[in-house]
């Protein structure tokens, strides 16, 4: 079955203490992303990357680390970990195909105290 | 840059009514547009797209959606709604050339469907 997946699917943790998120999928998609999702501000992208060791700055970058070594991974990883960051964050992938849609994982709700 | 408008945070409708969730964009070039859905809980799934030729595309579930290149404007409707359909709604944009090629969202719209 063609799917994102994401881990965990919910983390609490404290200020401070660095996290990360794992996001893998297995369609083979060149293209990958993340969003965070806020009540009132829709869904901003944090950074994306259109193949292996490219990687670039969304809307909403600080406070957040990307890497892609592989192309069915793209981990996403909050160094120092801050309140602000307290939301809903959601891992797409697409292939560079005409238009092709996105993909998108089933969401991380994290709390950081 | 890209963006999108999505000027309704919420849209109530009767059942069995026709329903409009209204979108506006603005991109260099030509868009592709599409609409996703978000049901409570889950990840965004994709409704419908448009690339190119008929201003008028249908998608999953009954919906579509009216490309307007003069007024920037792509909105989704359904002729009949139903209580299922209640849910988020965002449409996106990105360029046909140049830029990210990763979509840019709106803030979405709540969608709620009244029996």
């Amino acid at each position: 079955e063609a799917q994102v997946t994401q881990n965990p699917r919910y983390l609490i943790t404290v200020t401070g203490k660095k996290l990360t998120v794992t996001c893998s999928q297995n369609m083979n998609h060149e293209y990958m992303s993340w969003y965070r999702q806020d009540p009132g501000l829709g869904l901003r992208q944090i950074y994306y990357s259109m193949n292996v060791e490219v990687t670039d700055k969304g809307d909403v970058p600080e406070g957040y680390k990307v890497s892609r070594k592989e192309k069915r991974n793209f981990p996403l990883i909050l160094e120092s970990p801050s309140p602000n960051q307290t939301s809903l964050y959601f891992c797409a992938s697409s292939s560079p195909g005409l238009a092709d849609e996105q993909y998108f994982g089933p969401g991380t709700r994290l709390t950081v105290t | 840059a890209q963006s999108v408008a999505q000027p309704e945070d919420q849209v109530n409708v009767a059942e069995g009514n026709p329903l409009t969730v209204k979108c506006t964009y603005s991109v260099s070039g030509n868009p592709y547009l599409f609409w996703y859905v978000q049901y409570p809980n889950r990840g965004l799934q994709f409704l419908l797209k448009y690339i190119t030729g008929d201003n008028l595309v249908k998608g999953s579930y009954g919906f579509e959606a009216e490309f307007n290149k003069s007024q920037t404007s792509f909105h989704l409707k359904k002729p009949s709604a139903l209580v299922s359909d209640s849910a988020l709604y965002f449409c996106a944009v990105r360029a046909t050339s140049g830029g990210s090629y990763i979509p840019t969202f709106g803030r979405g719209t709540s969608l709620i469907v009244h029996p």
